[in-house]
């Protein structure tokens, strides 16, 4: 069966610091993976979403990136955290018949 | 506007049904879907429906489909305390890989 991981699960950074978040899933081949923000306002917003590896969509502008170094692998970066990065990040990959959205546990960030 | 919208909140008493409400505006959506989220946990997807159907049961779950209004419910019978989170509706365009999401509606159920 399918699994997803995120970690840290959750972090407290300062301002200006770099972020690293990993998510990797088992037990499925070339998913298409997704970062998304949730804020206090409950909504999610789509950050970056990846069809394939090294292809990257963004959706947002800011001062993140994401990359896919491995077909199960999808990271979100940061050279410098801002205040209004705090949220909660959630990865996801899709499925294939339906495209219906397989979520990870989160990593609640908090910056300083 | 809103792409997806869904009421905040709703409130009921353990044992009856609860009716969450969705309406969309893409009318090329093609698959619609609901989403539980529980407190500090990532989305768990619930049940999902294609655009050419009316109804769909999984025990305790039905959606309903009204594409010429563009409205969608989820309705939970029997409610229990462990139905409380936040539901999110969501809509796919058939070949796209992009959710559109609601904001969510907050359950709360009290004895």
């Amino acid at each position: 069966s399918q699994t997803i991981h995120q970690w840290p699960a959750t972090l407290v950074q300062p301002v200006g610091s770099p972020l690293s978040l990993e998510c990797t899933v088992e037990g499925t081949s070339n998913p298409n993976l997704y970062w998304y923000r949730q804020a206090a306002g409950r909504g999610l917003q789509l950050l970056f979403y990846s069809v394939g590896i090294g292809q990257i969509s963004s959706e947002v502008p800011q001062n993140l990136s994401a990359s896919r170094p491995q077909d199960r692998q999808f990271i979100l970066s940061s050279k410098k955290l801002l205040l209004s990065d705090s949220g909660f990040y959630l990865c996801a990959w899709a499925g294939t018949l339906y495209n219906e959205q397989f979520f990870g546990p989160g990593t609640r960030l908090t910056v300083l | 506007g809103e792409d997806v919208e869904q009421s905040l909140f709703l409130s009921v008493r353990e044992g009856d049904s609860s009716v969450i409400n969705c309406t969309y505006t893409d009318s090329s959506s093609t698959y619609l879907y609901w989403y539980k989220q529980e407190p500090g946990a990532g989305l768990q997807l619930l049940t999902y429906i294609f655009s050419n159907m009316d109804m769909k049961q999984d025990q305790r779950l039905t959606v309903l489909l009204n594409k010429k209004d563009k409205h969608l419910s989820l309705r939970i019978a029997d409610t229990q305390t462990g139905d409380s989170a936040i539901y999110f509706c969501a809509e796919t365009r058939g070949g796209s890989y992009i959710p559109t999401f609601g904001r969510g509606t907050s359950l709360i159920v009290h004895p």
